[in-house]
C-alpha cells in the first residue's frame, strides 16, 4: 500500500532534549516536505526536499533541521526543542510534477 | 504563488451539493488550482486540481471561471463524512516549485 509513515504518533519531551521525527515513503517519490499545524495559523511549511541531498527552507525553518540521505526517508530534527515548537507535524511526499501530495498521519509533539 | 481567498465556514445539508468557492484574482497563466481537505487532525487529502478546464473525478468537480480568477469545488452529494476543512491552493507547475502554502481554508459542516 502506498503510504507516508511518520513516527512517533505522539511525543512529549522537555525543553532542550534533542529529538527526531522520522518520515518514510514507499512510493519512490522525489519530493518530500514537512509542515507544522497550529490553531489559527493553518499548515505552514518547514522544509522541503526536491531530491536526495537537496533540501530548502520553507516558511518557518527556524529551530529545525532536515536531512535527505536517501530517497525514502526525510527525518525532521529538533536539536534543542522549545515550547513554541509544540505543534502537530505532517510529512508529505509527491512524485511527478503536479502530482498530488501524500500526507502522513501526523505527529503530535508537546515540548514542556 | 497567487493568494487565495475562501470563506471561513459553510454549511450544507446531507445529500445536497456542496459548492465551495475560491478567489484567486492574481493567478498567472502557469498556475494550477489545487484542492485538499483535512478531516479533523488527519493529514490533508488531495481532492482535485485543474489549470483552466473543468475537471471531475470520483470525489468532486472543479469549475474554473473563464478568466481563471475564481473556482468552485463541488461535492455533488455531500455526506456527513465530508465535514472537513477544505483548502484551495494556487501553485505554478514545472520543476521550479517546492514551496506549497496552505491558507486557512473553509470549514465545511455537513448536517443531517
Amino acid at each position: 500500500e502506498a503510504q507516508v509513515t511518520q513516527n512517533p504518533r505522539y511525543l512529549i519531551t522537555v525543553t532542550g532534549k534533542k529529538l527526531t521525527v522520522t518520515c518514510s515513503q514507499n512510493m519512490n517519490h522525489e519530493y518530500m516536505s514537512w509542515y507544522r499545524q497550529d490553531p489559527g495559523l493553518g499548515l505552514r511549511q518547514i522544509y522541503y526536499s526536491m531530491n536526495v541531498e537537496v533540501t530548502d527552507k520553507g516558511d518557518v525553518p527556524e529551530g529545525y533541521k532536515v536531512s535527505r540521505k536517501e530517497k525514502r526517508n526525510f527525518p525532521l530534527i529538533l536539536e534543542s526543542p522549545s515550547p513554541n515548537q509544540t505543534s502537530l507535524y505532517f510529512c508529505a511526499s509527491r512524485g511527478q510534477i503536479r502530482e498530488k501530495l501524500f500526507f502522513g498521519s501526523g505527529t503530535q509533539l508537546s515540548v514542556l | 504563488d497567487a493568494k487565495t481567498t475562501q470563506p471561513t465556514s459553510m454549511d450544507c445539508a446531507e445529500g445536497r451539493a456542496a459548492n465551495l468557492p475560491c478567489n484567486h484574482s492574481t493567478i498567472s497563466g502557469n498556475e494550477y488550482v489545487y484542492w485538499y481537505r483535512q478531516i479533523h487532525s488527519q493529514g490533508p487529502q488531495y481532492i482535485i486540481h485543474g489549470l483552466k478546464n473543468n475537471e471531475t473525478n470520483e470525489m468532486a468537480s472543479l469549475i474554473i471561471t473563464e478568466d481563471r480568477k475564481s473556482s468552485t469545488l463541488i461535492l455533488p452529494h455531500a455526506t456527513l463524512r465530508d465535514t472537513a476543512v477544505y483548502y484551495c491552493i494556487v501553485r505554478a507547475g514545472g520543476t521550479s516549485y517546492g514551496k506549497l502554502t496552505f491558507g486557512q481554508g473553509t470549514i465545511l459542516t455537513v448536517h443531517p
